[in-house]
């Protein structure tokens, strides 16, 4: 049970280049987002997706697209890298319980994303 | 204005000591309420859920008060391994989706 892993933990692009992070979760978790932490700025929410299929956006999604094909994972890609994307992110998974209450979120490792 | 506020600190203290951080949040139909610890360039961790009725583990004990929409965590005799980043989190409810919003964190430093 390795509950949510990440790829790549480190990468470096330079402007305008692409890439795709990946998230994965086996806990068959209905919910899934996108976070990126930079410092001073505390985590804040890029896309998210509550089931397979269906993706929304959050606080600051701007250059960022994903994708949520299997229920399992959640891709988030970057088009056209700019500076201004370089950050930790981090990706998170959770569920509703039985009662109806929200769960915790179960954090990945996070990536460091480092734009030249 | 940020919809969950932390006092960033650092509260620096003596081991042993007690200390406490708030967080506010703006959203009056917040339905649930965690507290989370980071180490440095690590994964946030679940600390602890937060309930109306509050809640206790060992040494933390973590409040809500709806009322004035703030939730408090309460650390009793610190412990150097104590030091770390506090995140409150907030959830809220929009169209069947469950949104939650971080605040910036309080920093923690215990000291011999």
């Amino acid at each position: 049970n390795a509950g949510v892993t990440q790829t790549p933990k480190f990468r470096v692009l330079k402007t305008g280049q692409s890439m795709t992070l990946l998230c994965a979760q086996d806990m068959n978790h209905e919910y899934m987002y996108w976070y990126r932490q930079d410092p001073g700025m505390g985590l804040r929410l890029i896309h998210y997706s509550v089931g397979e299929g269906t993706t929304a956006k959050g606080e600051v999604p701007d250059g960022y697209n994903v994708s949520r094909l299997k229920k399992q994972n959640f891709l988030l890609g970057l088009e056209s890298a700019a500076p201004s994307q370089t950050s930790v992110y981090f990706c998170a998974s959770s569920d509703v319980g039985t009662s109806g209450r929200y769960n915790e979120q179960f954090f990945g490792p996070g990536t460091r994303l480092t734009v030249l | 204005r940020k919809e969950v506020e932390q006092d960033p600190g650092p509260f620096n203290v003596p081991e042993g000591a007690t200390v406490a951080f708030n967080c506010t949040y703006s959203n009056s139909a917040s339905q649930s309420f965690f507290w989370y610890r980071q180490d440095c360039r690590k994964e946030p961790k679940l600390l602890m859920s937060v309930y109306s009725s509050g809640n206790e583990d060992g040494r933390f004990t973590a409040q809500l008060n709806r009322a004035s929409q703030y939730i408090s965590l309460l650390i009793r005799d610190s412990k150097l391994s104590d030091s770390a980043t506090y995140l409150c989190v907030v959830i809220h409810a929009s169209g069947g989706s469950y949104i939650p919003t971080f605040g910036r964190g309080t920093s923690l430093i215990v000291h011999p």
